[in-house]
């Protein structure tokens, strides 16, 4: 495997459910991040670690839950969602903090369904 | 606070023709950078292109350049000899502080819809 993976491709959950998302780089890079994506708006940081550490939270309910094992995986747990979180969730990573110019390399994305 | 603004939610051009996707952004920060991102149906954001705000030239990578105006503060992308593959959502982003003191942030724009006429 090359590059960024992210399963499940779709995940189509109740509201009840309780369930993860899985992102793995194979890149060497150090940061990693969580982006949403809605039907027309833009794309939407979500949480972003930097060697395993969260450095930023963008008011994200916690009904998202992020966990960074190690610098190559990156998960998302969800409980509790409601309809309005149906979205395409992108996984990407960079060598360093994109805020420092280091581009992104992004996963193909989890297309949630919350019914 | 930075902005993105992409003007034109979708786009046509003749397959071998030049089309540009226009960019305008806003920020306080002296220091930024612009990226454009090709995301296409499969739903991946694959990275193109790259203008630092001190670079005196144009970026270019292939078929791709990037029409920087920072006067303007416009950051086109121009895709010569358009290709049928070149059907996608385009996106414009930024980097840059949004306010003094903070850490820099990636902001991306609501997208461009580019279709490729056969």
């Amino acid at each position: 495997e090359t590059g960024v993976t992210q399963t499940p491709r779709h995940l189509v959950m109740g509201m009840t459910n309780k369930k993860s998302l899985k992102c793995e780089q194979h890149l060497g890079h150090n940061a990693m991040y969580w982006y949403k994506q809605s039907a027309k708006k833009p794309l939407e940081l979500m949480f972003v670690y930097n060697f395993k550490e969260q450095t930023e939270n963008n008011s994200v309910p916690s009904r998202f839950s992020p966990e960074c094992p190690n610098s190559s995986h990156l998960f998302l747990h969800l409980h509790t969602l409601q309809p309005e979180d149906s979205a395409l969730y992108l996984c990407a990573s960079s060598y360093g903090l994109a805020g420092s110019g280091y581009e992104q390399y992004f996963g193909p994305g989890t297309r949630l369904t919350v019914t | 606070a930075q902005k993105i603004t992409q003007t034109q939610p979708g786009m046509f051009v003749q397959e071998k023709e030049a089309v540009t996707l226009d960019c305008t952004y806003d920020t306080s920060d002296p220091s930024y950078g612009l990226f454009w991102y090709k995301q296409p149906s499969s739903g991946e954001m694959i990275f193109l292109i790259y203008q630092g705000s001190y670079d005196q030239q144009n970026a270019t990578e292939g078929r791709y350049s990037l029409n920087f105006q920072k006067a303007r503060k416009s950051a086109n992308l121009v895709i010569s000899a358009s290709q049928l593959g070149d059907s996608a959502m385009y996106f414009c982003a930024m980097r840059a502080k949004g306010n003094e003191g903070s850490a820099r942030q990636l902001t991306f724009g609501s997208g461009t819809q580019l279709t490729v006429l056969p």
